[in-house]
């Protein structure tokens, strides 16, 4: 079973529009980690935002973090086309070894 | 991609025929993982291994085989024994604590 799950599984948006993705997951985590694949390529690293942060930026991306709710937001601000990709969320378990899993993503499309 | 080469970037694999898959990194990571990743599933976890000679299974480890004999190469073998291989394999490392680097991706077909 999936620890990390995207909603919604696809997003369409125009250019311009900010886009928020959400994911939810079970147990308890040291870290939540967002990620941008594009079609055909592996994935590349986002953004980072451990348990006790709430908050964190980068560029256009804002990240929250709500461990009591157990699930985190991704919003990108001002999309662009080269934002299509599918987002995906992995959540490292708290304690023990990393075995990280993913979500199935949010795939996004900007339309020019 | 960072520092994680993955190749080939097609296989072809004929009927009852083991292919191996090669995941080189550079960076110095300890751990490595091997994942599947099918239309609308997202990626799931086969292998991982977070040291030299050591490794566990994934999720969805059967018909699938790892080694580790070196820190920097984590090597995949898709067996006859997986009776649906068609998938784009993805290879990753991680320092602890810190995120996943991956590199870009095998795609696997059947003849």
């Amino acid at each position: 079973s999936q620890q990390g799950e995207e909603d919604p599984q696809a997003l369409s948006i125009q250019e311009g529009e900010n886009a928020t993705m959400n994911c939810s997951y079970k147990t308890s985590i040291n870290n939540l980690q967002w990620y941008r694949q594009n079609s055909g390529r592996g994935l590349v690293h986002l953004i980072l935002i451990r348990s006790n942060e709430r908050e964190k930026h980068s560029g256009r991306l804002r990240v929250t973090l709500d461990t009591s709710k157990k699930s985190s937001s991704l919003l990108i601000t001002a999309s662009r086309a080269a934002d299509t990709a599918s987002y995906f969320c992995a959540t490292p378990p708290s304690g023990g070894y990393q075995k990280v899993t993913f979500g199935i993503g949010t795939k996004l499309q900007v339309i020019p | 991609d960072g520092g994680i080469t993955q190749s080939p970037k097609y296989l072809f694999r004929k009927e009852g025929q083991n292919v191996t898959l090669s995941c080189e990194q550079n960076l110095n990571h300890d751990a490595m993982y091997w994942y599947r990743q099918d239309p609308g599933q997202g990626l799931r976890l086969i292998y991982y291994s977070q040291i030299v000679n050591d490794f566990q299974k994934g999720d969805i480890a059967e018909g699938y085989s790892v080694s580790r004999e070196k820190k920097e190469s984590f090597p995949l073998t898709v067996t006859s024994a997986q009776k649906n291989p068609t998938a784009f394999y993805l290879c990753a490392s991680t320092p602890p604590g810190g995120p996943q680097y991956f590199g870009p991706g095998t795609r696997l077909l059947v003849l």
